[in-house]
């Protein structure tokens, strides 16, 4: 079984700051995805930025990128020029990938992260 | 992004009675996928369903429940009696694009008395 650990409960930030959430996951699969979903006080979860396991290279989107460390089991996310709009519970999530995409999806407890005027 | 709907917003039931929960994806999609979040807890899964059958279901997903796709557009989650802790946010979830990700509908939050 996988298990997500993010462990910071929650961190707080001026606005237009840099701030980083770590996430460390644990897994015997060779072959899977890693996630980074927000969700907001409304509760909705929405996806923040993806990375394939098998790709070297640092998934991006605008403000949002990650620092995925395969060996190290290290899957962070970092936000640059932090907005109000960014308050929210951050959840690391975990799919492994045997083909057919029926797996269920693994979450950390999640970081809430304020951002600060 | 892939529209998910779900009904209702906020259910509100007593203990022992059944509920069910409806997920409308807005265009066709084979995966489907509920979720729960207790109050203050992370996300959990319960179950994967494909092709009209379960692919997948954690440990929480024991008699109580079901799902079906009754009419191949609804994607329903039943609780039979329900549980004082079956107080949550129910998450339903489809996968699109190439890279299997998974959006998720807006919850409904259920709350048995």
């Amino acid at each position: 079984a996988q298990t997500v650990t993010q462990s910071q409960p929650e961190m707080s930030v001026q606005e237009a700051e840099t701030v980083t959430l770590s996430c460390t996951y644990d897994t015997s699969e060779n072959n899977y995805y890693l996630f980074w979903y927000k969700q907001p006080p409304s509760r909705q979860m929405i996806l923040v930025i993806r990375q394939e396991a098998y790709k070297q290279q640092n998934a991006t989107e605008n403000r949002f990128s990650v620092n995925f460390q395969k060996a190290a089991k290290s899957f962070s996310l970092k936000i640059s020029d932090s907005q109000l709009g960014d308050t929210a519970m951050y959840f690391c999530a975990f799919m492994k990938h045997e083909g057919g995409g029926a797996d269920g999806l693994t979450f950390g407890k999640g970081t809430h992260l304020i951002i600060q005027p | 992004e892939p529209e998910v709907t779900q009904t209702p917003s906020h259910q509100v039931t007593q203990m022992g009675q059944e509920v069910i929960l409806r997920c409308v994806p807005i265009s066709n999609h084979l995966y489907f996928y509920w979720y729960r979040q207790i109050l203050g807890q992370k996300v959990e899964f319960l179950v994967s369903f494909y092709n009209n059958e379960i692919s997948e279901k954690s440990e929480i997903f024991d008699d109580q429940f079901s799902v079906e796709r009754p009419d191949g557009s609804n994607f329903t989650l039943k609780i039979r009696s329900t549980k004082l802790e079956d107080s949550a946010m129910y998450f339903c979830a489809i996968r699109a694009g190439v890279v299997d990700t998974q959006y998720f509908g807006p919850g409904t939050r259920l709350t048995v008395l």
